[in-house]
């Protein structure tokens, strides 16, 4: 069965840094998009940053973009997200999801399967 | 800033149908970009309920529907059940946006 397992949440302070990690199973990795959506407290989904399945094409929210970077490694089967220049405004849930589809932009995708989440909370 | 826009809230007696919209534009429902639902149960991640604007994943009930008409889409409980309440959100792709998620809808069962 699929499983997404996110680690990597905590307190940082603002302007500090942080990666977010998503360890893959139950499924070929290396054929899908994936995904990192996050939801802030009490508010709805906010779609994060994608990566193709072979990680060449990176897309990514005006709200996060120039601060954080996707990455995957398709060998350890594991999906990041390096958070940088952290503000309050990004504290939320993180959810890793798995597309259901090879590319991370330009299409139809949808999110498939879902991690549990991780907290990160930027406060000083 | 979604992009995608539901009502905040809609609520049914159990056993009735309740609908819920979900309202976007040129660049992304009406571009011809799939739409996709979501259910969030009270504390857990968001699971897939329709995708391809219509199709059921294995186990979701028949009681869930999806359609698709222009630059909206709508989903529609029938049969409501106490185990249905929770919230729901409507995704589809967006020309200049990328993913794009709809402002959410809690459902309350009566």
């Amino acid at each position: 069965q699929v499983q997404l397992v996110e680690s990597g949440g905590g307190v940082v302070q603002p302007g500090r840094s942080l990666r977010l990690s998503c360890a893959a199973s139950g499924f070929t990795f290396s054929n899908y998009g994936m995904h990192w959506v996050r939801q802030a407290p009490g508010k709805g989904l906010e779609w994060v940053a994608a990566t193709s399945y072979d990680g060449d094409n990176k897309y990514y929210a005006d709200s996060v973009k120039g601060r954080f970077t996707i990455s995957r490694d398709n060998s350890k089967n594991t999906l990041y997200v390096q958070m940088n220049s952290l503000r309050a405004e990004d504290t939320a849930v993180y959810y890793c999801a798995k597309g259901s589809l090879p590319w991370g932009g330009g299409h139809s995708y949808c999110f498939d399967y879902w991690g549990q989440g991780t907290l990160v909370t930027v406060s000083s | 800033q979604s992009v995608l826009t539901q009502p905040p809230s809609v609520s049914g007696a159990p056993g009735q149908k309740v609908t819920i919209s979900c309202t976007g534009s040129s660049s992304n429902i009406g571009a011809g970009y799939d739409v996709h639902w979501y259910q969030q149960l009270p504390g857990t991640a968001p699971k897939l309920l329709i995708f391809g604007n219509s199709n059921r994943p294995s186990g979701v009930p028949d009681r869930f529907s999806g359609s698709k008409s222009g630059t909206s889409a709508s989903l529609a409980i029938t049969g409501l059940q106490a185990e249905d309440e929770a919230d729901y959100y409507c995704q589809s792709y967006d020309s200049s946006s990328g993913g794009v998620f709809g402002t959410g809808t809690k459902v309350t069962v009566l």
